[in-house]
């Protein structure tokens, strides 16, 4: 059964860069028939996708983001990564990785259990 | 990009249907079928239920169902059950490679 873990500090100070892994199990990475999404959760707010990358290295990113963001994968460990430069306190929220589904940008079926990442000095 | 717009509460009684809205533009809803709703539950991540408009995953009930005519989409839930009561997201494809959320709606179960 394909599992996602985030990991990663809790607290980025503002204007420092926040750093994000997602541990992929039970499944692989370079599959031909996944992407790998970041999505975010503001407190009390809605969803926000961030980008997904397929296991070649493609990336797709949000444009409002794209910008500060950039994501890796790592396929001899099995994750990707999420960098996001230049925070400010506008992105503390619950951070979360998925699984997507190649030809379908918008479809997430496997989620990991989400981090929470606060900005603070 | 904006959101895509969903009402921020629905309520219904047990058994009862309600159905959630999603509104979009050309850009995404109106022009593909990759429309996917999201629950999720207090404290959760959020769980697939319907992709691709109507499609269900392995183990969603069929009391779930989805919808799209023009910019807006809906979700339909049928027979309510207390366990329904959560937060439902709509996504959607839209030009250019992006993917847009919609802001979510609290179903409450009365």
């Amino acid at each position: 059964q394909l599992q996602l873990q985030e990991s990663g500090p809790g607290l980025v100070k503002p204007s420092e860069t926040l750093s994000l892994t997602c541990i992929v199990s039970g499944g692989s990475i370079s599959s031909t028939s996944s992407y790998w999404g970041w999505i975010r959760q503001p407190p009390g707010k809605g969803l926000e996708w961030i980008g997904s990358i397929f296991y070649t290295g493609n990336t797709y990113y949000n444009p409002s983001l794209k910008s500060r963001v950039t994501i890796s994968v790592d396929t001899s460990k099995n994750q990707f990564a999420l960098i996001l430069n230049s925070v400010t306190a506008a992105d503390a929220a619950l951070y979360f990785c998925a699984r997507g589904v190649v030809g379908a940008l918008s479809h997430f079926d496997n989620w990991g259990q989400g981090t929470l990442v606060a900005v603070s000095s | 990009q904006s959101a895509l717009t969903q009402p921020a509460s629905v309520s219904g009684s047990p058994g009862q249907s309600i159905t959630i809205s999603c509104t979009g533009t050309s850009n995404n809803i109106g022009s593909y079928i990759l429309v996917s709703w999201y629950q999720q539950h207090p404290g959760k991540a959020p769980t697939l239920i319907l992709y691709e408009v109507s499609r269900r995953p392995s183990g969603v009930s069929d009391r779930f169902s989805g919808s799209k005519s023009g910019n807006t989409a809906s979700l339909t839930i049928s027979g309510l059950q207390a366990d329904d009561e959560a937060d439902y997201y709509c996504c959607s494809y839209e030009h250019r490679s992006n993917v847009l959320f919609g802001g979510g709606t609290k179903l409450t179960v009365l």
